[in-house]
């Protein structure tokens, strides 16, 4: 399986500044297809998991533009321009290139 | 919107079974493949099982494959997880998602424990 591993495991933040996260996955996940099936999620304390980026850079829908994914092959980026309060929480990268689909292992994010 | 409500968790003895049901809502259930992924407590997410749009395929983890069976009832609308021979490492949140290559809606999940 296909393993995703996330850096830093935790990190704290300051309202207003620059965040960011990193996943490397242990393969491509460039697709024959020419798409890149990799996606950051947001798991807010208490709270379901929230899709915020698919398939690297497009943020879904009600997304704010403050998050920004970026990458290619392995190696892959969230960004959080400036962050707010609501930001706190655990946030993971998944691939579904392949089956099974994998997780990392999750970066928390506190202010 | 989108609704995904899971029902069906509990507490039950290791080696019992368990059903756990996600009712769909907001949107047309039989265009979309359907995941479970479990979150143990205090842990990351692991997937364990999707369902593609019509039912015909399904994949399940290594870790519950043949005790897990998921499926789906376009009928009603509602997606299935059945869950035999359950051991304690099975306890945790179980979610649904909406989606077959990314999971864009969850529901807020079904709590399974499993205890003597």
């Amino acid at each position: 399986e296909i393993v995703m591993t996330q850096t830093p495991l935790s990190l704290s933040v300051t309202p207003g500044q620059p965040a960011s996260i990193s996943c490397t996955s242990s393969q491509s996940l460039l697709h024959s297809d020419g798409d890149t099936y990799f996606y950051w999620y947001l798991q807010r304390p208490g709270q379901s998991p929230q899709l915020l980026i698919y398939e690297v850079s497009n943020r879904f829908s009600g997304v704010p533009d403050r998050f920004s994914g970026s990458g290619t092959g392995t190696n892959f980026t969230l960004k959080i321009s400036r962050v707010e309060a609501d930001d706190v929480g655990v946030y993971y990268c998944m691939q579904s290139l392949q089956l099974p689909p994998t997780f990392g292992q999750g970066t928390k994010v506190e202010i | 919107q989108v609704q995904l409500v899971e029902s069906g968790g509990g507490v039950v003895l290791p080696g019992r079974s368990l059903r756990l049901s996600c009712a769909a809502s907001g949107f047309t259930f039989n265009n979309y493949g359907m995941h479970w992924v479990r979150q143990a407590p205090g842990k990351g997410l692991e997937w364990v099982a999707v369902i593609s749009k019509d039912g015909d395929k399904k994949y399940h983890a290594d870790s519950v494959k043949g005790r897990f069976t998921i499926s789906r009832d376009t009928s009603k609308n509602t997606l299935y997880l059945q869950m035999n021979s359950l051991q304690s490492e099975d306890t945790a949140v179980y979610y649904c998602a909406k989606g077959l290559r990314h999971l864009e809606s969850w529901g807020q999940g079904t709590l399974v424990t499993v205890s003597s």
